[in-house]
């Protein structure tokens, strides 16, 4: 079975603090993904990577950076929270050459900004 | 206009009945399609692709009409277990998956 791990599924933090959320998975998935999901809006790309150390804006990538330092995994960095940056953070990857459209998602990540 | 669009629901149907959703998208170059499922506080998952001649998985049907742009769900003999939000997934011509907001489906006994 695919697993793809999320490190924390529920965070509190204050205002202009640095939060790190992690992604593991262990398919040698090429491809990875970080969404934001809120209701009334679904799910919106943030960022994506197709390899090692490449990163690609998605659609809303202000306020966001990533990591992809290894295959297996892929950071998403907050650098000063703000609290429009509540939300749920949803990590997924799939096959690259192979990719068939399904996405393997990790539980998420609930991000409160007080 | 939103490139995929849902009714959000909910669809509230009673065990053992059939319930459609629809889907329409708005890029007509959009080259495949699937349905996930979405269980309360969970990730969502695959359920099934949209092939052009429709498809069937068990209980469920997912048909796509190119002309008039939308993607169908059809659920028969509704089970319980089957309440959870439905999204659409439309992948566009620049081979980036949009999501729908979902369509939540409750099933009551």
């Amino acid at each position: 079975d695919v697993k793809v791990t999320q490190s924390s599924r529920y965070l509190v933090k204050r205002t202009g603090e640095k939060v790190f959320l992690e992604c593991v998975q262990d398919m040698d998935h090429e491809n990875m993904f970080w969404y934001r999901q809120d209701p009334g809006l679904g799910l919106r790309l943030i960022y994506f990577s197709y390899d090692v150390k490449m990163k690609e804006k998605g659609d809303i990538p202000e306020g966001y950076s990533v990591s992809r330092e290894k295959k297996e995994r892929f950071s998403l960095i907050l650098e000063s929270a703000s609290t429009n940056q509540t939300s749920m953070y949803l990590c997924a990857s799939s096959w690259g050459a192979r990719d068939t459209g399904e996405l393997f998602f990790g539980e998420g990540s609930r991000l409160t900004v007080l | 206009r939103k490139e995929v669009e849902q009714d959000p629901g909910p669809f509230n149907v009673p065990e053992g009945a059939t319930v459609a959703f629809n889907c329409t998208y708005s890029n007509s170059a959009s080259q495949s399609f699937f349905w996930y499922r979405q269980d309360c506080r969970k990730e969502p998952k695959l359920l099934m692709s949209v092939y052009s001649s429709g498809n069937e998985d068990g209980r469920f049907t997912a048909q796509l009409n190119r002309a008039s742009q939308y993607i169908s769900l059809l659920i028969r003999d509704s089970k319980l277990s089957d309440s959870a939000t439905y999204l659409c997934v439309v992948r566009n011509p620049t081979d980036k998956l949009i999501f729908g907001t979902g369509t939540r489906l409750q099933v009551f006994p």
